[in-house]
């Protein structure tokens, strides 16, 4: 049972044009998203998270959509640049038991920025 | 750097045999979450210490078991390894922004099981 899905295994952008990055969920008791970003043989890294209480959040070149009542989340990056050709992790959270909260993440999508 | 630590880097070993992973969180926090990467697959959630106890529970085979010792370092242990669980080994230690938890990565640690 995949609750948090990334239906695009793999994207390729211009350099300097818009990279749109998809993420569907099923939980409706997710309240926290996230993105990740995964350079080869480097763990993920933190990007941009967005509450359940926002619809939008930007950090630069990076912004967070978030559509509750799709149950869809994107994340634009404009411009792209070579750079932020890695694969993009999209992950959910929810309180769990005992104050812990519980991630849940995509499968990923690969992101190739061509020069 | 994450401040997240893994080690080894990479572990070739064969079917039947036991291995163990080691992660140290980064200095100040308290909690280690130990997540699986298959090919192709996405960060498989396994379990969760916090302050030395079992937090939460996920797709953690019965062969694999973990701990965290008093100095906050966690360790993944593997045990009657089969071919289908070499895959990459993630640990994550994570920290209150002011709204939610955010997981700091390790590098980890690619298992090889032949």
């Amino acid at each position: 049972d995949q609750q948090v899905k990334q239906n695009s295994p793999s994207l390729s952008v211009q350099e300097g044009r818009i990279s749109i990055l998809n993420c569907d969920y099923t939980n409706s008791m997710f309240d926290y998203f996230l993105w990740y970003k995964k350079y080869p043989a480097e763990g993920p890294t933190f990007l941009i998270s967005i509450s359940s209480i926002k619809d939008k959040n930007e950090d630069g070149r990076f912004t967070v959509f978030l559509n509750k009542s799709a149950k869809h989340l994107s994340l634009h990056i404009v411009p792209s640049q070579p750079g932020d050709s890695a694969v993009y992790f999209c992950a959910a959270s929810a309180a769990w038991t005992s104050g812990t909260y519980k991630y849940i993440f995509g499968t990923g999508t690969r992101l190739k920025v061509l020069a | 750097d994450s401040g997240v630590t893994q080690t080894p880097k990479h572990l070739i070993t064969a079917t039947g045999q036991r291995v163990t992973l080691r992660c140290s969180p980064r200095s100040g926090d308290l909690s280690v979450y130990w997540y699986q990467q298959s090919l192709d697959q996405g960060l498989q959630f396994l379990i969760q210490y916090y302050n030395g106890e079992e937090r939460a529970k996920g797709n953690i085979l019965e062969r694999f078991s973990a701990q965290q010792f008093p100095d906050l370092h966690s360790e993944l242990n593997l045990s009657s390894l089969e071919l289908g669980d070499s895959a990459l080994y993630f640990c994550a230690s994570s920290t209150y922004s002011g709204t939610h938890y955010e997981q700091y990565f390790g590098p980890g640690t690619r298992l090889t099981v032949t």
